[in-house]
């Protein structure tokens, strides 16, 4: 089974920190993205990965950046941490190929509270 | 813009029933479309597919349709059970390649004993 693994279930941290958000996945995909999902909302796409050192922007960047050094690894960065980035942030990946390339496989979410 | 709508409201149904979910959108042409279950505190799992040649796509007791004429899509659970109990994503794909998803913000389904 794939694996996507977000390196923390809650985290709380105070305004203007800078915030790490690890994502690690063990198939080998070349896509890996970042959401965040607020009620009411749906998840809205922050930034995407299609390649090592290669990123795009989403929907709603701002705030934030991402550093793809590794294929495995997709880490998103919130450069000044505020309130309004109080979320659950959603890793994903996809491959390129084969019979699986459409459809993601998430981790299980990292819980920001920014106070 | 582009926009997906899906029923905002829980779905409460009686074990046994049928439950079934909609899944509007404007401003799209997609290629595809998906649904997802998310359980509370978790990522969303992928469930089925459907292109937009297909109009209809079966797994076990789960049923999609794709209208791309009324640009909406219908998900059905039948013989429907508690542990069905979660909320349900639709998503489209954004023609922006990459696999770039585009979600709704999901519909909660309750199913009672």
């Amino acid at each position: 089974d794939v694996k996507v693994t977000q390196s923390s279930r809650y985290l709380v941290k105070r305004t203007g920190e800078k915030v790490f958000l690890e994502c690690v996945q063990d198939m080998d995909h070349e896509n890996m993205f970042w959401y965040r999902q607020d009620p009411g909302l749906g998840l809205r796409l922050i930034y995407f990965s299609y390649d090592v050192k290669m990123k795009e922007k989403g929907d709603i960047p701002e705030g934030y950046s991402v550093s793809r050094e590794k294929k495995e690894r997709f880490s998103l960065i919130l450069e000044s941490a505020s309130t309004n980035q109080t979320s659950m942030y959603l890793c994903a990946s996809s491959p390129t190929t084969g019979t699986e390339n459409e459809k993601l496989f998430f981790g299980s979410g990292t819980q920001l509270s920014v106070l | 813009s582009q926009k997906i709508e899906q029923n905002s409201e829980a779905l409460n149904i009686q074990e046994g029933k049928t439950a079934t979910l909609t899944c509007n959108y404007t401003n799209y042409s997609p290629a595809y479309l998906q649904w997802y279950r998310q359980d509370p505190g978790r990522g969303p799992v992928f469930l089925l597919l459907i292109r937009e040649n297909e109009k209809e796509k079966r797994k076990e007791r789960l049923k999609v349709t794709f209208d791309t004429t009324l640009k909406q899509s219908l998900f059905h659970i039948t013989a429907s059970q508690p542990a069905d109990s979660a909320t349900y994503l639709c998503a489209l794909d954004s023609s922006g390649g990459y696999n770039k998803l585009i979600f709704g913000a999901g519909t909660r389904l309750a199913v009672h004993p």
